[in-house]
């Protein structure tokens, strides 16, 4: 059974750190890794999408590496700011009954203060 | 606004009684998705429609629950007798067979079971 894991569960950093969160999974028959990000009740909104053949990508200030060998995806984020503060999703997806299967995480619930 | 979108955005009920969620895709998606998550933990699966079929149920999705999505646009979710432990947000998110690794999220309906 695919486990998804995020550590650490909560961050509390200044304004202009940069920051490294890290993501696990347990079964590297991965389709694809998504990072989303969401705000206090609010729905997802996607970040960065990888797909198995690639290492990363990139998005203004975010980086978010993939390794399946190892089972590890890290989401970079760098100068961070206030208005980064909101919970951190990593979902690993795989191609299961004719469809992509999400498998979250819990998150990373991450405030940057000024 | 051509995204997800889900009513009502909350709903407070007592235990025992049904309710019904609402979720229109956009629009020229195929595929549609319900989640649930709980607080602090990331979202499940619960069931996935292609069109008007339903093809896939979690074991999640008691007998309690019911979704339909009957001409194949909007969603409902139904939850009968509800109990403390559906509290919850539950999310749609919909997607294209050609680009099913893309799935949009809707901001979600929050129960609270009282």
């Amino acid at each position: 059974k695919q486990e998804v894991t995020q550590i650490p569960a909560a961050l509390s950093v200044p304004e202009g750190e940069n920051l490294v969160l890290n993501c696990s999974f347990t079964d590297s028959a991965i389709y694809n890794l998504q990072w989303f990000r969401q705000d206090p009740g609010k729905g997802l909104t996607s970040l960065l999408l990888i797909q198995s053949s690639q290492r990363e990508q990139t998005s203004g200030r975010l980086n978010a590496s993939l390794d399946k060998s190892s089972g590890r995806s890290t989401l970079y984020i760098a100068a961070s700011q206030p208005g980064d503060s909101a919970t951190y999703l990593c979902a690993v997806i795989r191609f299961s009954g004719g469809y992509n299967k999400l498998i979250f995480g819990a998150g990373t619930r991450l405030a940057v203060h000024p | 606004d051509t995204g997800v979108s889900q009513n009502p955005r909350h709903k407070i009920t007592k235990r025992g009684q049904n309710v019904t969620f609402r979720c229109d895709p956009i629009s020229e998606h195929n595929r549609l998705y319900w989640y649930r998550q709980t607080l602090g933990q990331g979202p499940e699966f619960l069931t996935y429609f292609q069109n008007e079929a339903q093809l896939e149920k979690s074991r999640l999705l008691s007998d309690r629950f019911s979704a339909e999505r009957p001409k194949g646009s909007f969603s409902t979710l139904e939850i009968q007798r509800t109990e403390q432990g559906d509290s919850a947000m539950y999310l749609c998110a919909s997607s294209l067979s050609g680009k099913a690794y893309e799935q949009y999220f809707g901001p979600g309906t929050r129960l609270t079971v009282t």
